[in-house]
């Protein structure tokens, strides 16, 4: 099915791991975001992409790291993981800033660090 | 940067109409968006505003006043599971049309 996809749906980490968080749309998508969603606290972006090779910083982007190589794939990075980055993690592709058909998102990552 | 308020919570009946409000403060306006969120899944679209007025799909409809700031989005003819969450959210220009969203408006309907 057309989408996007995100992996792993659960993981809990230990603080000080590592983990990269998986993104692949196929629906050729120029735009790709990273979103975090805290109760209560909507969602916050991290890191966003408009094409393949270009990235830029949202508004939450300390503890992360994302690469670009290919239209089609959006990783998230977490080198130390901090308990403050207990989260749920959404990923999102648009095909022209949302005009036509919206943001598409995925089906979310809920990460726990202990 | 931005500002994106709504309220926290609503109630309402099945069958009545609830109209949910969200004000705005932000530069580089490109569009408002309304998504809907049930609890443990991701936002789903609903709809889309970019100039002003009206837009109406079903039992949904959506409002955006440029000028005040302002938007609401209107459901019609509740069903029980419309109870979820409401996120607003406004696209800039900048920041590769990322959206920036308010906190969501709860809303839970009842019998």
């Amino acid at each position: 099915n057309a989408g996007v996809t995100q992996t792993p749906k659960f993981r809990i980490l230990k603080i000080g791991q590592s983990m990269t968080l998986q993104c692949t749309q196929d629906m050729n998508h120029n735009y790709m975001y990273w979103y975090r969603q805290d109760p209560g606290m909507g969602l916050k972006l991290i890191y966003y992409s408009v094409g393949a090779g270009i990235t830029d910083k949202g508004e939450v982007p300390n503890g992360y790291n994302v690469s670009r190589s290919t239209t089609e794939d959006f990783p998230l990075r977490l080198e130390l993981a901090a308990p403050s980055q207990t989260s749920v993690y959404f990923c999102a592709s648009s095909a022209d800033g949302g005009f036509s058909y919206g943001y598409t998102f995925g089906s979310g990552t809920r990460l726990t660090v202990v | 940067g931005q500002n994106i308020d709504q309220p926290t919570e609503m109630t309402a009946t099945e069958g009545a109409i609830v109209q949910i409000n969200c004000t705005y403060q932000t530069s580089g306006f490109n569009g408002l968006f309304w998504y809907q969120q049930h609890a443990g899944e991701a936002p789903t679209f609903l709809s889309y505003n970019v100039l002003d007025g009206l837009e109406e799909k079903g039992r949904f409809s959506s409002f955006l006043s440029r000028s005040k700031g302002y938007s609401y989005l209107l459901l019609k003819e509740l069903q029980m599971k419309d109870s979820a969450s409401y996120l607003c959210a406004v696209s800039r220009l900048n920041s590769g049309y990322a959206l920036n969203f308010g906190k969501g408006t709860s809303l839970l309907v009842t019998p």
